[in-house]
């Protein structure tokens, strides 16, 4: 099973400040990597997939970069309503696995 | 608009059995590969089980072989997961999801229910 290990656990920031999540696999996933956002209470929602496309409806301001183990997820400025969860998932190999999560919260 | 309203859950004890069901709307149900994803409390987020748009095939994590089935009625646009020996640690927030593509099992999920809460507990 690939691990997903996802980096910083917490990221305090204010709005209008770009953030910059990392998620590190186990093993190559070659680009099967997507990201989701997670607000309380919510379902997650699909932002990112094939580590760089975006889903239908996301902003611009959040864009995906990287292959094989290393992957980033960047909110160019941070929009109130992004302070959230959020989640990597591989689906490279069986099982599609997710990352541990990274809280961005209000600084 | 896609829709996907789990139910079913609920307080079980140890050992017991729960069904769940996903009712669809808002897209053509039999052509998407569907999954069941859920959640501990205060914890992130764990596959379960994915099905095929036909239903002709399935897949389970480790941790709920043997014990849960996935199955689909296109005719009813409804997913199902039959829970049965069920332990204290099966316990979280099971969400339907809808694969982002039709045409193959993709992984990629691009509709999540709200959601449905499965206690196990004595």
């Amino acid at each position: 099973e690939i691990v997903l290990t996802q980096s910083p656990a917490t990221l305090s920031l204010s709005p209008g400040e770009r953030a910059t999540l990392s998620c590190r696999a186990s093993q190559s996933v070659s680009s099967y990597l997507a990201w989701y956002q997670q607000k309380p209470g919510q379902a997650p929602r699909l932002l990112i997939y094939d580590a760089s496309n975006r889903a239908t409806g996301i902003p611009a301001r959040f864009s995906g970069s990287g292959s094989g183990t290393d992957f980033t997820l960047t909110i160019s400025s941070l929009e109130p309503e992004d302070f959230a969860v959020y989640y990597c998932q591989q689906r490279s190999n069986w099982p599609p696995t997710f990352g541990p999560g990274t809280k961005v919260d209000i600084k | 608009e896609v829709q996907l309203v789990e139910s079913g859950g609920g307080l079980v004890q140890p050992g017991g059995s729960l069904r769940l069901s996903c009712a669809a709307s808002g897209f053509t149900f039999s052509s998407y590969a569907m999954s069941w994803v859920r959640q501990a409390p205060g914890k992130g987020l764990e596959w379960v089980s994915a099905i095929s748009g036909s239903g002709g095939s399935t897949y389970y994590a480790d941790s709920v072989k043997g014990r849960f089935t996935i199955s689909r009625d296109n005719s009813k646009n409804t997913l199902y997961l039959q829970m049965n020996s069920l332990r204290a640690e099966d316990t979280a927030v099971y969400y339907c999801a809808k694969d982002r593509t039709d045409h193959r099992i993709q992984l990629w999920f691009d509709y999540w229910g709200q959601g449905t809460l499965v206690t196990v507990s004595s």
